[in-house]
């Protein structure tokens, strides 16, 4: 059975930069057949995608966070990594990250979430 | 950049009841690239409809999809009492992923 874990601190000072780890088990991340993404939630609010990754290292942002977002994979630990700069309080969510396969493009596998507070 | 539009923002129904839920988009979107969700409080959400119209792996045959080009729905043929919940549809385009804003479905 796949499983995701997210891991990372849960409290970032504002203008500092968050860093989260997805660690992914029961399944290769090196398979050609999925991407590896990272959605957020703000508390009360709907879903918003931050970006993907494929195994090979091709990268897909959302365009309005593309200036502040790093998404890296580690196939060697079954892991890929966000990492989010220059984070203001808007930035304070429940950080999901997902299994994409690539015919459907839809996220069938979910990490069970961390929430991150931006705040001094 | 294609916007989802899911209407009604909220439904109020009764278990045993038919729920019509529907996500609009800006710009047309291959069926094979629109999916819908549940979600529960505190929990991640779960894909239920894929390319459209095929239920995920588990998901009971009252949950159903149908629709193309911009206009989707998502039916929950007779509500259980476990369905009320938070629904979302998503697509895929140009490289880029992008959810609805939800339905909540909640008890009337």
């Amino acid at each position: 059975q796949l499983q995701l874990q997210e891991s990372g601190p849960g409290l970032v000072k504002p203008s500092e930069t968050l860093s989260l780890t997805c660690t992914v088990s029961g399944g290769s991340i090196s398979s050609s057949s999925y991407y590896w993404g990272w959605i957020r939630q703000p508390p009360g609010k709907g879903l918003e995608w931050i970006g993907s990754i494929y195994y090979s290292g091709s990268t897909y942002y959302n365009p309005s966070l593309k200036s502040r977002v790093t998404i890296s994979v580690d196939t060697s630990k079954n892991q890929f990594s966000l990492k989010l700069s220059s984070v203001t309080a808007a930035d304070t969510a429940v950080y999901y990250c997902a299994r994409q396969p690539w015919d459907y493009a839809d996220f069938d596998y979910w990490g069970q979430g961390t929430l991150v507070t931006v705040s001094s | 950049e294609i916007v989802l539009t899911q209407s009604p923002g909220t439904l109020s129904l009764s278990p045993g009841e038919r729920a019509t839920l529907s996500c609009r988009a800006s710009q047309s979107v291959s069926s094979s690239y629109l999916a819908w969700y549940q979600q529960k409080p505190g929990q991640a959400p779960r894909l239920l409809i894929y390319g459209a119209s095929s239920r995920a792996t588990g998901i009971p045959d009252r949950f159903s999809g149908s629709g193309s080009g911009t206009d989707f729905t998502l039916t929950i043929s007779r509500l259980e009492p476990e369905d009320f919940a938070v629904y979302y549809c998503q697509q895929y385009g140009s490289s880029r992923w992008t959810f609805g804003q939800g339905t909540k479905l909640e008890i009337k």
